[in-house]
């Protein structure tokens, strides 16, 4: 059983399209993130939820929107794609800060 | 200056070898230190965990912290080709909620056997 299993794992799309990747976790935890990694593979928060309620909410431009329908699941949409997004997208959760579960990342290909 | 700075390498090692890796951070608020395990097109995984200062082992790997000098390390030693990987040190604030945890730029490692 994947503990945090995001979809898709490979996105490939136009500038100006809309998007959304999905995450799911399974390990019960309060916790859920979305993190970006760029080309150099620096690591950065986007977004966290604790229990549905946003709590981190990083320099990012609002066509970046999470959405958390419940606790297991934090999705991000993202409007009018742009060639700088191209990037991995990882989401992660955690019970205790500092002990990320990580997904296995969406690449995102922005053409 | 960056929060927290680490080599990115790449570093290439020959098996059994002794390997270090390091970082530093400009904030002394940071009490919490993680190193995390990634490999080629998969999420990070959790390695080491430490608060304040001291050592840590787990098998053969070690995590240092120098709270004194903002310096953290991590050891491996007998080093195996699996251990080839990026690492990435992480730092926190704290434990609450809000705390963020802010991850170096990682540095390869290539076990050679």
């Amino acid at each position: 059983d994947t503990a945090v299993s995001q979809t898709p794992k490979y996105l490939v799309t136009q500038m100006g399209n809309d998007k959304s990747i999905k995450c799911e976790q399974n390990l019960g935890h309060d916790t859920m993130y979305w993190y970006k990694q760029d080309s150099k593979k620096f690591l950065k928060i986007m977004f966290s939820y604790n229990n549905k309620e946003l709590i981190i909410n990083e320099t990012v431009p609002n066509r970046f929107s999470p959405k958390s329908p419940d606790k297991a699941h934090l999705n991000l949409h993202i409007n009018s794609l742009e060639l700088g997004d191209s990037a991995v997208y990882f989401c992660a959760s955690s019970q205790d800060s500092g002990k990320l579960f990580f997904g296995s990342g969406t690449q995102l290909s922005v053409l | 200056q960056k929060e927290v700075e680490q080599d990115p390498g790449p570093l290439s090692v020959p098996e059994g070898a002794i390997v270090s890796l390091n970082c530093t951070y400009s904030n002394s608020a940071f009490q919490y230190f993680m190193w995390y395990r990634q490999y080629s097109r998969k999420g990070p995984e959790l390695l080491m965990y430490t608060y304040s200062s001291g050592n840590k082992e787990d098998g053969r790997f070690t995590a240092q912290v120098d709270k004194s000098s903002k310096y953290i390390s991590l050891f491996i030693r007998d080093s195996q080709p699996s251990d080839s990987a990026t690492y990435l040190c992480a730092i926190s604030k704290g434990m609450n909620r809000d705390d963020k945890i802010i991850f170096g730029k990682g540095t390869r490692l290539h076990i050679l056997p």
